[in-house]
């Protein structure tokens, strides 16, 4: 089974800063690599798939890269409706996994 | 719209049987997979399989096989999960997933979840 890693678990930034959140797996998992964003008390939502792709709808301040074992999803400059929980998944190996998760909180 | 609607919450004993429905709305249901995913209180995101929507063959991850059956309902657009010989470990908000456009593994919309509690 893929390990994903997520670091920071809790990271605390003012609206308009920059975010960036890592997300590194246990063996390569290629570009197959993707984030979600969960809000408190909602489903999660899915932001961007195989590494770099933004899924419908979600804003051009989200973006991913990386490849192999070490991926990141950058927020370019925090909203205050961007305070949740972002969750990293491969989809390289089954089982599918997920990371541990890194909270964003808005100052 | 694109939606999954579960059904509510659920409190149950240990041992007892429990069925969560998710009604999809908006696109052809048979067009995509249904995941699967448990998060339990406070914890991460944890995949419990899938099921394919033309066949009804269901694909379940280590650690749930046995207990967990994932079936559907073409005719009403409703995938079911059911957990039989519930544990207090079960305790947990399970969600559906629809598949992401071309893609099995990526999961796009999900419902809004369905907490199972299992407590004597």
């Amino acid at each position: 089974e893929i390990v994903l890693t997520q670091s920071p678990a809790t990271l605390s930034l003012s609206p308009g800063e920059r975010a960036t959140l890592s997300c590194r797996a246990s063996q390569s998992v290629s570009r197959y690599l993707g984030w979600y964003q969960q809000k408190p008390g909602q489903a999660p939502r899915l932001l961007i798939y195989d590494a770099s792709n933004r899924a419908t709808g979600v804003p051009a301040r989200f973006s991913g890269s990386g490849s192999g074992t070490d991926f990141t999803l950058t927020i370019s400059s925090l909203e205050p409706e961007d305070s949740a929980v972002f969750y990293c998944q491969q989809r390289s190996n089954w089982p599918l996994t997920f990371g541990g998760g890194t909270k964003v909180e808005i100052k | 719209q694109v939606q999954l609607v579960q059904s509510g919450s659920e409190l149950k004993e240990p041992g007892a049987s429990v069925m969560v429905s998710c009604k999809a709305s908006g696109y052809t249901f048979t067009s995509f997979a249904i995941n699967w995913v448990r998060q339990a209180p406070g914890q991460g995101l944890e995949w419990m399989g899938w099921i394919n929507t033309i066949t009804g063959d269901p694909t379940y991850a280590q650690g749930f096989t046995g207990r967990f059956v994932f079936s559907l309902d073409t005719s009403v657009s409703t995938a079911y999960l059911q957990i039989n010989s519930l544990e207090a470990g079960d305790t947990a908000l399970y969600y559906c997933a629809k598949a992401f456009a071309n893609y099995n593994d990526w999961f796009d919309p999900w419902g809004q979840g369905s907490l199972v509690t299992v407590s004597s």
